[in-house]
């Protein structure tokens, strides 16, 4: 199976930032990568595909890059309603193996 | 819109079985790829199982193998997981979720919660 290993675990953040969350996988996985915010007690929502493309409905702020085994999701300028837990999971291979996921609080 | 709505979660002993449903809208169904995802309490998504849009092809993780599948109605627009030989540490919110043209997961359902407990 792909590991997939997201850093860092937890992250605070204030209002108006900008942060950046890393998700490496064990084994090349070209740009089949997924990034999912999840916030307490709702289910995952998909946001980027295919490692930089934004789900429809996702604001711009968002933003993914990477290739091969490295990969960035970036959020700017945030904003409260965007501190959550984030996934990374990659769809190269079964199974489709999710990161442990970042828990971005507020400073 | 789409919409995936789970169902058939419950209290359920060791060893026992349960059949989660999940009823889909809003698309055409059996055009679509699906999955199942599980979240234990407090922790991270676990990926448990796949199925084609036929449902011709399947895919289970190594610990669910032998004990879950996955399976569709494509009549009824509705997804099924049929879990037997339930562990503790299969207790966990179970999300269905639709796979996108791309072969991502683009849609979740609300998720279902499994407890097993004597």
């Amino acid at each position: 199976d792909i590991q997939m290993t997201q850093s860092p675990s937890s992250l605070s953040a204030s209002v108006g930032d900008r942060v950046t969350i890393t998700c490496r996988a064990s084994q090349g996985i070209s740009n089949y990568l997924a990034w999912f915010q999840q916030k307490p007690g709702k289910a995952p929502k998909s946001l980027i595909y295919a490692t930089s493309s934004l789900q429809s409905g996702v604001p711009s702020k968002f933003s993914g890059s990477g290739s091969g085994t490295d990969f960035t999701l970036t959020i700017s300028s945030l904003q409260p309603e965007d501190f959550a837990t984030y996934y990374c999971q990659q769809y190269n291979s079964y199974p489709y193996t999710f990161g442990q996921g970042t828990k971005l609080e507020i400073k | 819109e789409v919409q995936l709505v789970e169902s058939g979660g419950g209290l359920v002993q060791p060893g026992g079985s349960l059949r989660l449903s999940c009823a889909a809208s809003g698309f055409i169904f059996s055009n679509y790829a699906m999955h199942w995802v599980r979240q234990a309490p407090g922790e991270g998504l676990e990926y448990v199982s796949a199925i084609s849009s036929n449902g011709g092809s399947t895919y289970h993780t190594n610990s669910v193998k032998g004990r879950f599948t996955i399976s569709r109605d494509n009549s009824k627009n509705t997804l099924f997981l049929q879990m037997g030989s339930l562990r503790g540490e299969d207790m966990a919110v179970y999300y269905c979720a639709r796979e996108g043209r791309g072969n991502w997961i683009d849609y979740w359902g609300q998720g279902i919660l499994v407890t097993v407990s004597s």
